[in-house]
């Protein structure tokens, strides 16, 4: 069964440093997202991507955030510089595209992101 | 905006009972989806099941049902026959574009 895939698993960082971290999701699917959950709380989506371009962002996918999808199967998100409250799981997903709110977005395993 | 409410932020169930967590949720879109997502102690989102908010009948996954009311607007996720195995963080989520806005969520425990 196809899954969504992200490396790497964990990822420790120095504050102010640039992380990139790599998703490939599901290869029919046309839309692709990004979500953090902080450590013991809710899931908070981050960004929808749709046709190489954003779709929809949140409050919290300010400047320092970005999403790229450089070749047919990679989508990333790159943190410029990264503070202390960016320590977070961030997980990839991945949805067939059917814009009616039937379409179910499937997660990939999530990478670990500790901010030192 | 969306909202989801889940209240109850632990459980215990006996193995091979039956289970009901509970999800409200406030929305203003007429067309929105709702989902249950299984978080075990191993971090990942799976998924679980789908309700359409046009759909006339309660979905059902093999031994996961969702008892949706849409008047009341609750979404409540029913566990037929515990195992130990469902044992984890159970999350509800809405779409009503492209977006999830989830619950926040509420621990199972099934005891043996």
């Amino acid at each position: 069964e196809p899954e969504v895939t992200q490396t790497p698993s964990h990822q420790v960082t120095q504050m102010g440093q640039e992380v990139i971290l790599r998703c490939v999701p599901i290869s029919n699917h046309l839309y692709f997202y990004w979500y953090r959950q902080i450590l013991g709380q809710k899931v908070e989506f981050l960004v929808s991507f749709y046709n190489n371009e954003i779709s929809e962002k949140s409050e919290i996918f300010d400047d320092q955030f970005s999403v790229e999808r450089p070749d047919g199967s990679n989508f990333t998100l790159k943190i410029r510089s990264t503070k202390l409250e960016d320590s977070a799981m961030y997980f990839c997903a991945s949805s067939p595209g059917t814009r009616d709110g039937t379409d179910t977005q499937y997660f990939g395993p999530g990478t670990r992101l500790t901010v030192l | 905006a969306q909202k989801i409410t889940q209240t109850q932020p632990g459980m215990f169930v006996q193995e091979k009972e039956a289970v009901t967590l509970d999800c409200t949720y406030d929305t203003s879109d007429p067309s929105y989806g709702l989902f249950w997502y299984k978080q075990p102690s191993s971090g990942e989102m799976i998924f679980l099941i789908y309700q359409g908010s046009y759909d006339q009948q309660n979905a059902t996954e093999g031994r996961y049902s969702l008892n949706f009311q849409k008047a009341r607007k609750s979404a409540n996720l029913v566990i037929s026959a515990s195992q130990l195995g469902d044992s984890a963080m159970y999350f509800c989520a809405m779409d009503a574009g492209n977006m999830l806005t989830f619950g926040g969520g509420t621990r199972l425990m099934v005891k043996p």
